[in-house]
């Protein structure tokens, strides 16, 4: 299973373009990088999930370099409701689709 | 996406007594759900997988005797926390995992709050 490593935690202000980089040495070939999002007391957020190059919906862009050794998701203008955790996750596909291990994941602080 | 829900969302409940907590499915069917605990200011740790129509799979360290697990339909599976005690006080989340294409996504219920007094 790939270990990922994120920044503990991280401030931006409203109206910034906010990058969160996820490290992920052992990813495997056929492992996807999936974000979600966690507010205080509530279950996480799915936000984006991609496996290689760039992918972007209505919330975020996610960037995958070609090693796929890490990746990073780009929250464009952030509000202070972006305030939250954020977590990478590196998962199988098909078979491999148990054993969710989640890091610590960054915080985000969004200051007006 | 799939559309999780939980019951209760949150729980009191005297130490000793047992706790049961209900993850369901609305929108799609789901052999596999993940149960899932998280501490003040921690990451979640996967407890469990929910398999429907067969026993749960433990992680290491979490007790089968103490989360009991039943998953009798595509829909549904709960969690009964045995014998309480106020260091089961915790975040409870599920999940079922759904993609036909790509990567296996999980979707998230909201979580239920369980206060062991």
């Amino acid at each position: 299973l790939a270990k990922t490593t994120q920044p503990i935690s991280m401030d931006s202000y409203e109206g910034q373009e906010v990058n969160i980089t996820c490290s992920h040495n052992n990813i495997a070939t056929n492992d996807y990088i999936t974000w979600y999002q966690q507010f205080p007391s509530q279950g996480p957020r799915f936000i984006i999930q991609g496996y290689k190059t760039k992918v972007t919906n209505e919330v975020a862009s996610l960037f995958i370099p070609a090693d796929r050794k890490s990746s990073t998701l780009s929250l464009p203008r952030v509000s202070l409701s972006d305030t939250a955790v954020y977590y990478c996750l590196v998962v199988g596909y098909g078979g491999s689709q148990g054993n969710l291990i989640f890091g610590k994941g960054t915080k985000l602080s969004v200051k007006p | 996406g799939a559309v999780v829900s939980q019951h209760p969302s949150r729980v009191i409940c005297k130490s000793g007594t047992s706790v049961k907590i209900e993850c369901r499915s609305l929108d799609f069917q789901a052999t596999t759900m993940f149960w899932y605990r998280q501490f003040p200011k921690q990451s979640l740790m996967l407890m469990a997988t929910s398999n429907e129509g067969s026993k749960a799979t433990y992680e290491q360290g979490v007790e089968k005797d103490k989360f009991l697990i039943n998953h009798a339909s595509l829909t549904l599976s709960t969690l009964t926390v045995t014998s309480a005690h106020p260091e089961d006080s915790s975040f409870y989340i599920c999940s079922v995992t759904a993609g036909a294409q790509g990567g296996q996504t999980q979707y998230f219920g909201p979580g239920t709050r369980l206060l062991v007094l």
